[in-house]
């Protein structure tokens, strides 16, 4: 089946300091991939959608100067939270969707997740 | 904006037991549903996909059933395990392919 990696898996930073997280298909292109965060005991919410080729779009609420998307590729999307601060202090999990036989049909892959933690 | 909800939010049970958890969404157009299961501190594993056109889908010990009309899925679970203790969320997705996730439902299955 269709795989979805991310890297890190795990990132401990100080306050302040930027991540970046990245998120690739591995067996698949794929045009577009999504960016969520899942707080505790929460359920996973959109944060935004990275295309290749052009601007990210970002969900309400979600600040597009903090969380920088960068989809670099057919296979990569990176996800970069600048001047992070504790309560960035999430767990954040890409997806990314294949294009089925069916013409419009599409499965979405998503990614291990990565564990953030701002001290 | 769609909204997807799950009942119940916790849930125990002893082995053996047959058992639902029902999502419910707003939105009735919907492209396809999924479920998934999450272990506490990973990622997600797909368990069943459903699309728009299908009523249901099985896999071993899961059915999924979908009544896109009424905006409800259940999934049903049959001779539960200990091991099939994770939470477990269903998830709808638009013809842009963003999800949105369910709140829910936390299992133990109690040996």
């Amino acid at each position: 089946g269709a795989v979805v990696s991310q890297h890190p898996s795990r990132v401990i930073c100080k306050s302040g300091t930027s991540v970046k997280i990245e998120c690739r298909s591995l067996d698949f292109q794929a045009t577009t991939m999504f960016w969520y965060r899942q707080f505790p005991k929460q359920s996973l919410m959109l944060m935004a959608t990275s295309n290749e080729g052009s601007k990210a779009t970002y969900e309400q609420g979600v600040e597009k100067d903090k969380f920088l998307i960068n989809h670099a590729s057919l296979t990569l999307s990176t996800l970069t939270v600048t001047s992070a601060h504790p309560e960035d202090s999430s767990f954040y999990i890409c997806s990314a969707p294949r294009t089925g036989k069916l013409s419009s049909y599409n499965e979405q892959f998503f990614g291990p997740g990565t564990r953030l933690t701002v001290l | 904006k769609q909204e997807v909800t799950q009942i119940p939010a916790a849930l125990s049970v002893p082995e053996g037991e047959n058992l639902v958890l029902n999502c419910s969404f707003t939105d009735s157009a919907i492209y396809n549903l999924q479920w998934f299961r999450q272990d506490p501190g990973k990622g997600l594993t797909s368990l069943l996909l459903i699309q728009s056109s299908q009523r249901e889908q099985t896999s071993g010990r899961l059915n999924a059933s979908l009544d896109k009309s009424s905006g409800r899925s259940t999934l049903y679970i049959a001779a539960s395990q200990p091991g099939d203790s994770a939470t477990y969320l269903c998830a709808v997705t638009n013809t842009g392919n963003q999800f949105y996730f369910g709140t829910g439902t936390s299992l133990t299955v109690i040996p």
